[in-house]
Formats: C-alpha cells, structure tokens, sequence
C-alpha cells in the first residue's frame, strides 16, 4: 500500500455522461497530480495541486477539472465522456510542489482509477 | 524537442538471466532520473532515483541504474531476474525548469519464462 488512496477502482458509464474520480493523498503530502494512462498516449500529465491551489496544467481536456480540498483530497472531474476518455487515471501525491533545495520531487502513485466508457 | 525514449517495447528474458532495460533522454539540462515498476492491475512503484553524485544508484527489489551524462542515458540493470519481476517498467524525468513534473516514456514490457 503506497498510502495514496483512489475511489473507483474501477468504473463503467457511457458516452456523453459524467464521473469524479477520488484521491486522497499520503499523510503529509501536500501536492497532488492527476496521471491519465491510455494505450496511445502512455502516462501523461493532466494536473497538479498543492495545498489547495492550482500548480500546474498539462495535457488536460476543457471538459475535465480537478481541485483540491481543505483535508488536501482531490477530485478529478470528466464531463461529456467520449470513448477515447477511457484511461486509467492515476493519482500522485508528493511532500512539495518543486524539488527545492533536496532535489527532484518524489512522486507516489496511487494504483489508479480505471475509466471504461461504452 | 525534449523527450524521454524507452528503444525496446517488450523484453523477454529467462528467470534467472540478467535484465537491462535502456533509457534515452533529449533535455538541454541533465535532469532527475527515475525508474518506475507497474506490475499488473497496480500502480507505479518507484525503484530508483537519480539526482546528482554517484553515478550508480541502487534501488529496490535488487535494481540498480546507471546514468551516464555522454550518452544521455539512465539503464535499469538486475543481475538475476525472478519471476515476479514481471512487470512494466517506466523511465521518467523531472526537470528544475518544470517545476520537476514528470515525463514519461513509453514504457518497456517485461516478461520472464521459466
């Protein structure tokens, strides 16, 4: 168990509808990323948060949000599902939101949500 | 353009044999290194990460890794394979310029026989 939690693990729905997935991240980790997985794509980055706040956007859809809450839980919002959302989406949660004066930020994944869209 | 290339898609290697996966990357700064385990119906486990001073670095499960500025190269290495080192292995790197956010290659897809 890394200590990143995810809610689904796994989830079916159709196209043109809506689903948040959950993650709560490792005691002490301030900074949360949200990962999608797909076949053609690989891993990518969509999102991050830290301590409430957007940090940084990556590939991420319009018809996707996140945010942040105060217990430092995120949610991954995806709206007007099409089949080519379906991924597995992956959660990681860090101390910092940059490596600073230590060096890299040290990621840990969650085991990640997996989105089927029919 | 910066990337992070992963040559070979799938390795096949006997239990007990040794295992080598490659890493390339493309970046204007040396960056932070990782390598990344998903076995099946999991999430990614870290194995190993390079920042800065001894080149070779050792991580878990028996893995090492070597960076290697002039070639541009971060190699996973484990001398003698056990079955449950079946997995998917991810190469990823971390840039200061970018906040160290994470890149991914594709991914080299491992798997062991008998």
């Amino acid at each position: 168990d890394s200590g990143v939690t995810q809610t689904p693990k796994h989830l079916i729905t159709a196209t043109g509808q809506r689903v948040t997935l959950r993650c709560s991240p490792r005691s002490g980790d301030l900074s949360v990323y949200w990962y999608q997985q797909s076949l053609d794509q690989g891993l990518q980055f969509l999102i991050q948060y830290y301590n409430g706040e957007e940090r940084a956007k990556g590939n991420i859809l319009e018809r996707f949000s996140a945010q942040q809450f105060p217990d430092l839980h995120s949610e991954l919002n995806l709206s007007s599902l099409e089949l080519g959302d379906s991924a597995l989406y992956f959660c990681a949660s860090s101390v910092s939101w940059s490596g600073g004066a230590s060096g890299a930020n040290v990621l840990t994944f969650g085991a990640g949500s997996r989105l089927t869209v029919l | 353009a910066q990337s992070v290339t992963q040559p070979d898609i799938h390795i096949t290697v006997s239990e007990g044999a040794s295992l080598e996966l490659r890493c390339n990357y493309s970046y204007g700064a040396t960056p932070y290194l990782f390598w990344y385990v998903q076995s099946p119906g999991q999430g990614l486990q870290l194995l190993l990460k390079y920042f800065s001073g001894d080149t070779l670095v050792q991580g878990i499960k028996g893995f090492e890794a070597e960076f290697k500025r002039s070639q541009s190269s971060f190699n996973l290495r484990k001398p003698s394979v056990h079955w449950s080192d079946a997995a998917e292995y991810f190469c990823a790197v971390g840039l200061r310029s970018n906040d160290y956010k994470l890149s991914f290659g594709a991914g080299t897809t491992v798997t062991v026989r008998a």
